[in-house]
């Protein structure tokens, strides 16, 4: 069992909705993760927070917004996404940057 | 701009079989090199983290060297097992400001062990 859990593990939404993707660890972990995967590539960095501060925006579109309201939790926020947006998007942590990441499951996004 | 490259894409081999894959990244700037198994529909598992060049890192019947002024890693898998299937992707970081805390990683090699 993974100990970095995200939910939904599947989303189906329309351009015009908003959703939430959550991730949670509670391995005192001060470094959080976003990545992006589509089918055959490699995960692509999205999002990097440390001490609930964000450190690293690999110029996202601002369709996706990261909260970090805690040390345990981070939300990807969505709205007006693109076909193209779907794809699985994973979340890790490590203890600190720079160190070994912990990945969840992943949330599959499909967007009509 | 860090481009990691695995090779093969794929890879079938026999149970009992032993196997390596390759993955490449620029030696310019290189901090550490990082290996993780991904099995179907499950979370990225952290294999090793490598940062010496010639070190060799082993974990039962996994083992991965490194050749950080040639920029390249070996993964070998020793006597192959069906449970060894998965996609086993390589990540490199940089040594260079804004690089140092990013995971580039390449696109995996997926293997498959048959009984």
């Amino acid at each position: 069992d993974t100990e970095v859990t995200q939910t939904p593990k599947h989303l189906v939404m329309g351009m015009t909705n908003k959703k939430s993707l959550k991730c949670e660890q509670h391995m005192g972990h001060r470094a959080m993760y976003w990545y992006k995967q589509k089918a055959k590539k490699p995960p692509e960095l999205m999002f990097v927070y440390s001490y609930e501060k964000l450190s690293i925006n690999e110029s996202v579109p601002s369709r996706f917004s990261p909260e970090c309201p805690n040390s345990s939790l981070l939300n990807l926020h969505l709205h007006a996404l693109q076909p193209e947006d779907s794809a699985l998007y994973l979340c890790a942590s490590s203890q600190v940057l720079g160190q070994p990441q912990h990945f969840g499951d992943g949330t599959r996004l499909s967007i009509l | 701009i860090l481009n990691v490259e695995q090779s093969p894409q794929s890879l079938h081999v026999q149970e009992g079989d032993s196997t390596n894959f390759t993955c490449s990244f620029p030696s310019s700037n290189f901090y550490a090199l990082h290996w993780y198994r991904w099995e179907t529909a499950k979370s990225p598992e952290a294999l090793f983290v490598m940062t010496l060049n010639g070190d060799e890192k082993k974990k039962g019947r996994i083992s991965a060297t490194l050749n950080t002024k040639e920029g390249y890693s070996y993964l070998y898998i020793k006597g192959s097992q069906p449970e060894d299937s998965a996609t086993y992707l390589c990540a490199s970081r940089a040594g260079f400001s804004g690089g140092y805390n990013k995971l580039i990683f390449g696109a995996g090699t997926r293997l498959a062990v048959h009984p």
